[in-house]
């Protein structure tokens, strides 16, 4: 079984821009988690979606938004980029029903914001 | 609002030495996760405790869950190299969601 995909890998951008990632979880997971991932703060919670419904969101400001497809792919996006947006962006899928949420992980996009 | 701090924050240690990483809250969780994440990869779960006091060994890594749910630790014995990487405690809080650990950068030196 194919792991969870992000693309793209790697992604430069400049202040004020905006970025779509994608990320399309492993087949039969219908739930798709957000996360970024800095040295400073760690690993923190985006969002959630769930059949195309956000269902659990983090302490990030409205310029980051998501949403899911019907095929249970994802993307994220964030408008008007700020240097602190660089970060590690993982999405990880796991099975709704799953007791404890265990998520599966990509490899993550690397964005930087000059 | 539910946090874990992870100590030791770093970890520099000889291939064969012993280590325990901590993950500590004031808050109670229903389960805990641990996550090994290598470079340029994401997290890959290595285990889920849910009973107070409950031990699961792994190889050579033992973890456990606190009496009370609200602490864990991961011990590795004899370390080895290919152990090295960035070790992560994830607690369910009572909205579902996971809330990780700041992580434990690990480098086990042959």
């Amino acid at each position: 079984k194919a792991g969870v995909t992000q693309t793209p890998r790697y992604l430069i951008k400049t202040r004020g821009q905006q970025v779509t990632l994608s990320c399309s979880p492993i087949s039969g997971h219908r739930s798709v988690s957000w996360y970024q991932q800095t040295p400073g703060q760690g690993l923190q919670f985006l969002f959630e979606y769930f059949s195309e419904t956000q269902r659990n969101k983090g302490n990030f400001p409205g310029r980051f938004s998501g949403r899911q497809f019907s095929n249970s792919r994802s993307e994220m996006n964030v408008s008007t980029l700020e240097l602190g947006d660089s970060a590690l962006y993982l999405c990880a899928s796991s099975l709704d029903g799953a007791k404890y949420n265990e998520q599966f992980f990509g490899p993550g996009t690397r964005l930087t914001v000059l | 609002t539910q946090l874990l701090e992870q100590s030791p924050q770093f970890l520099s240690i000889q291939e064969g030495e012993n280590l325990t990483v901590y993950c500590n809250s004031s808050s109670v969780f229903s389960s805990l996760q641990w996550y090994r994440q290598e470079p340029g990869e994401g997290p890959v779960l290595l285990v889920t405790v849910v009973t107070g006091g409950e031990v699961k060994k792994l190889k050579r890594l033992t973890f456990q869950f606190g009496d009370a749910r609200k602490d864990s630790s991961l011990h590795i014995t004899a370390a080895q190299p290919g152990d090295t990487g960035l070790y992560l405690c994830a607690g369910q809080s009572n909205t579902g969601k996971l809330i990780f650990g700041q992580g434990t950068t690990l480098q086990v030196k042959p």
